[in-house]
């Protein structure tokens, strides 16, 4: 049972417009999310993150939009830049005291930024 | 700066193979993982670790064993490795204790093929 999606799994976008990718999430109980970006043979990178008691949370270029009540979020970047072309993982975690953090992940998201 | 590092970029083993992945970090975290990433699934949990010599199992465990001697170091362990085991593996670490430990610090990742 998937608990984090992310339904589009690919995105093309022209250089200097705006991205925005989208997830879902099932589990009423997480209370923090994140995104990172991978590049091809690398690890994930953290990119912002989000608390369940905000709507949104800007860094630069990059904005996170929570909607709980649809069980939503949205990373924009504005404007978009080729070097942003990678793969964006949401992620979702749960307060649970003794977990180890966990995160759960969602399957990812192919950017494409055209020059 | 903030450091985890495994053993091998590239790894090639036979079917039956036991094949050891070791991962190092840096930051004095309390809480490990391992991850596999496969072409649209996404990052699915195999097994964490919040303590040394604790380990729990996550979404995927079956095939897989882990191993936390040292607070740094988390070693993941295939008995007998098969073809399906053939994947990205991703160790990570992370804080524990405050909201911003939810942020998960990758290493670069073991491209594991099994023959």
């Amino acid at each position: 049972d998937q608990q984090v999606k992310q339904n589009s799994p690919s995105l093309s976008v022209q250089e200097g417009r705006i991205s925005i990718l989208n997830c879902d999430y099932t589990n009423s109980m997480f209370d923090y999310f994140l995104w990172y970006k991978k590049y091809p043979a690398e690890g994930p990178t953290f990119l912002i993150s989000i608390s369940s008691i905000k709507d949104k949370n800007e860094d630069g270029r990059f904005t996170v939009f929570l909607n709980k009540s649809a069980k939503h979020l949205s990373l924009h970047i504005v404007p978009s830049q080729p070097g942003d072309s990678a793969v964006y993982f949401c992620a979702a975690s749960a307060a649970d005291f003794g977990s180890g953090d966990k995160l759960t992940f969602g399957t990812g998201t192919r950017l494409a930024v055209r020059p | 700066d903030v450091k985890v590092t495994q053993s091998s970029r590239y790894l090639v083993k036979r079917t039956g193979e036991k094949v050891f992945l070791e991962c190092v970090q840096d930051m004095d975290h309390e809480n490990m993982f391992w991850y596999r990433q496969d072409p649209g699934l996404g990052l699915r949990l195999i097994y964490f670790s919040y303590d040394v010599k604790m380990k729990e199992k996550g979404d995927i465990p079956e095939g897989y064993s882990v191993s936390r001697e040292k607070k740094e170091r988390f070693s993941l362990i295939l008995e007998s490795a098969s073809t399906n085991q053939t994947s990205m593996y991703l160790c990570a670490s992370s804080a524990t204790g405050t909201a911003v430990s939810y942020e998960q610090y990758f290493g670069p990742g073991t491209r594991l093929t099994v023959t």
